[in-house]
């Protein structure tokens, strides 16, 4: 079975503090990863996927396959950045989305 | 993403009606989906189709049906409506490259 499991439902930090966003998944095979993200009355789109290995608005998300995690990261956060933010994994089935994590981001 | 609608945007019904949520897209690809979006809980796969004559069960499709009508347009109906599938509910496309553009969403109310 294909699993994502986001630990945290909020995380407040201050602007300019670094962020992680947390994501462990479960897969027997070779997942793809990826990060969606939905801003304020706008639609989800995507942020970045592992297999790209780029760095979108200071975002970088490495695939640790060891610890299955695929963890979202920004060094220092911008108010723009308050968001949800999903993982979601695919492997032999569409994609399967976490419950997200709600970013706010304190001036 | 323009390219990707749906309607209506925002619905009211009553327990019992039967509601279609209509999907249009212009991006020229073949796959598309439907999910619902629930406080807490995310984005669950309802239904998928990979063409016009593919149609597959996701996470959630009991109460739910489909219809894809053409390559750009996919249905989702709700047969009777019943209050637990008040929710915000989401179509998306993809290419074989699997990243997923999303419409901007439906908000059904069902009283």
């Amino acid at each position: 079975a294909q699993r994502v499991t986001q630990p945290e439902k909020l995380l407040s930090v201050f602007k300019g503090a670094p962020v992680e966003l947390k994501c462990n998944y479960s897969y027997s095979g070779s997942p793809e990863l990826f990060w969606y993200v939905q801003y304020s009355r706008q639609r989800l789109q995507l942020l970045l996927r592992h297999i790209s290995r780029e760095s979108i608005k200071g975002f970088t998300a490495d695939l640790n396959k060891g610890e299955t995690s695929f963890h979202l990261k920004k060094p220092f956060a911008q108010e723009e950045d308050s968001a949800m933010y999903y993982c979601a994994l695919k492997g032999n089935t569409p994609l399967v989305f976490g419950k997200g994590t709600r970013l706010s981001v304190i001036a | 993403d323009a390219d990707v609608t749906q309607t209506p945007r925002n619905r009211i019904t009553k327990t019992g009606k039967r509601i279609m949520l209509e999907c249009s897209q212009t991006k020229g690809h073949d796959r598309m989906y439907w999910y619902r979006q629930d406080p807490g809980l995310g984005l669950r796969l309802i239904y998928y189709s990979f063409d016009v004559k593919d149609i597959n069960k996701g996470e959630i499709s009991d109460g739910y049906s489909v219809s894809r009508q053409a390559q750009a347009k996919f249905s989702l109906s709700l047969e009777s409506a019943i209050p637990n599938q008040t929710a915000l509910y989401f179509c998306a496309t993809s290419d074989f490259g699997d990243t997923q553009y999303f419409g901007p969403g439906t908000r059904l109310t069902v009283l």
